[in-house]
């Protein structure tokens, strides 16, 4: 089935520790996408990648690293200088970088961490 | 600050009658919406969007009304099914670009 991937779906992360969320895609999108959703907040950009080995910060890239070594491959870490990590992280990609009427955003099923 | 706004963050409505979401966008730049629904722990879905050249766009029960003047959208659900519980998230796009600004959610219930 074609779709989006996120793995671990709950991970604890101790204070001071690095984490990689795992994002892959079977859709031959070219563009992928990490969002972050906070309670009472409406998801935030924290990078982007309009193609292989390109990326681009977000709205909130700080204490965040991605890579884009492949096409289906999207990985986000979550370093120590995140102040605030705990969150529901989503991966999302689409057929081209543009947002226009059929090129729409799909989602995974999001990452919860929690920092313990 | 946020660009787009759901100043209701829950709405109830009876199995069978009209369910009305509304979101408030700042920038008169956008010329992009969406509507995304989403169920708890799952990642949002793509509902309807709909471009400003346009004032409606109609996809089964599901209508976005675009008024550009007051920067105001709003999504129309007839009839609601109790299937369509979820939280609803409007988003806006600026020329096509990749940053989606998304607001904070509605959560509807649709009482059987």
């Amino acid at each position: 089935d074609g779709g989006i991937t996120q793995s671990p779906k709950y991970l604890f992360r101790k204070e001071g520790q690095n984490v990689t969320l795992s994002c892959e895609q079977n859709l031959n999108h070219d563009a992928m996408y990490w969002y972050r959703q906070d309670p009472g907040q409406g998801l935030r950009l924290i990078y982007y990648s309009q193609i292989v080995n390109d990326f681009q910060k977000g709205d909130i890239a700080e204490g965040y690293s991605v890579s884009r070594e492949k096409k289906e491959s999207f990985p986000l870490t979550v370093t120590s200088a995140q102040k605030n990590p705990t969150a529901f992280y989503l991966c999302a990609s689409s057929r081209t970088s543009q947002v226009l009427s059929g090129n729409t955003i799909y989602f995974g099923e999001g990452s919860w961490l929690t920092v313990v | 600050d946020q660009q787009v706004k759901q100043n209701s963050p829950s709405l109830s409505v009876q199995e069978g009658r009209i369910s009305i979401l509304n979101c408030d966008y700042t920038n008169s730049m956008f010329d992009y919406f969406l509507w995304y629904k989403k169920y708890p722990a799952e990642g949002p879905t793509f509902l309807i969007s709909i471009s400003s050249i346009k004032d409606k766009n109609e996809d089964g029960r599901f209508t976005v009304f675009l008024n550009k003047s007051a920067k105001h959208l709003s999504l129309h659900i007839v009839p609601s099914q109790p299937g369509d519980s979820a939280v609803y998230f409007c988003a806006a796009s600026e020329g096509g670009a990749n940053n989606l600004f998304f607001g904070t959610g509605t959560r509807l219930t649709v009482i059987p």
